[in-house]
């Protein structure tokens, strides 16, 4: 299994600003996945980010407002730009297993005020 | 497109009582099937999981059955404890896919002494 590091764990950010989340992974991966959790419901996925290319984002997710960055096959960041209440979720960072199943982090609770 | 449901929530048990939370998929090909589970303030840990139809995934007492005569993956647990209590998420994935997740709406389970 893999290992996952999410920082922050959790944030309370003023509305218009951005955050970024960092992901570390203690192995090298080629596929790393951000999610969001909205209070209360499931997890949706924003984005797959693979070293060396672009973020591919989910119907209802860009880039300005999510851009990824995936420097390495350890590490990935997801920025949340000009933050309103309505982005007020859990953020997860997941990662493919050796077989078919996703690892996750702890999770970055996001609060916008 | 590909789907998950569950069964909604909450469930309330009694310690020892039995456990089952349907689920059911819609799915292009050949899914592998999940179920995670999130305890209260933590991120996901995948529960167990089934790749190919009539495989059984057990983990911790629960277990899950692949039945693709029926397109299900409901939950099992003989007698749960309250350290059972978290929210569960049935999920699928498959590989044509680019091994994204897809969530049901997740089933908040409550056992009480």
């Amino acid at each position: 299994s893999a290992v996952i590091s999410q920082k922050p764990s959790r944030d309370i950010c003023q509305r218009g600003t951005s955050l970024t989340i960092q992901c570390q992974v203690d192995s090298q991966v080629t596929m790393m996945f951000w999610y969001r959790q909205q209070p209360g419901q499931s997890l949706t996925l924003i984005a797959t980010a693979n070293q060396g290319s672009e973020a591919t984002y989910e119907s209802g997710f860009v880039i300005d407002k999510f851009p990824i960055s995936r420097p390495n096959l350890t590490f990935s960041t997801l920025t949340v730009s000009n933050m309103s209440p309505e982005d007020s979720s859990i953020y997860l960072c997941s990662v493919k297993g050796a077989s078919t199943e996703a690892f996750f982090g702890q999770g970055t609770r996001l609060t916008v005020v | 497109g590909n789907s998950v449901t569950q069964m909604e929530g909450p469930v309330t048990l009694s310690e020892e009582a039995f456990l089952t939370i349907n689920c059911t998929y819609t799915a292009t090909g050949y899914p592998s099937l999940f179920w995670y589970v999130q305890y209260p303030g933590e991120g996901l840990q995948l529960l167990l999981k089934a790749t190919k139809a009539d495989d059984k995934g057990s983990n911790k007492g629960f277990e899950a059955t692949y039945r693709k005569e029926t397109t299900s993956f409901h939950l099992e647990k003989g007698s749960v404890q309250v350290s059972d209590s978290a929210v569960y998420f049935c999920a699928l994935s498959y590989t044509g896919g680019g091994n994204k997740l897809t969530f049901g709406t997740g089933t908040q389970l409550k056992v009480e002494l």
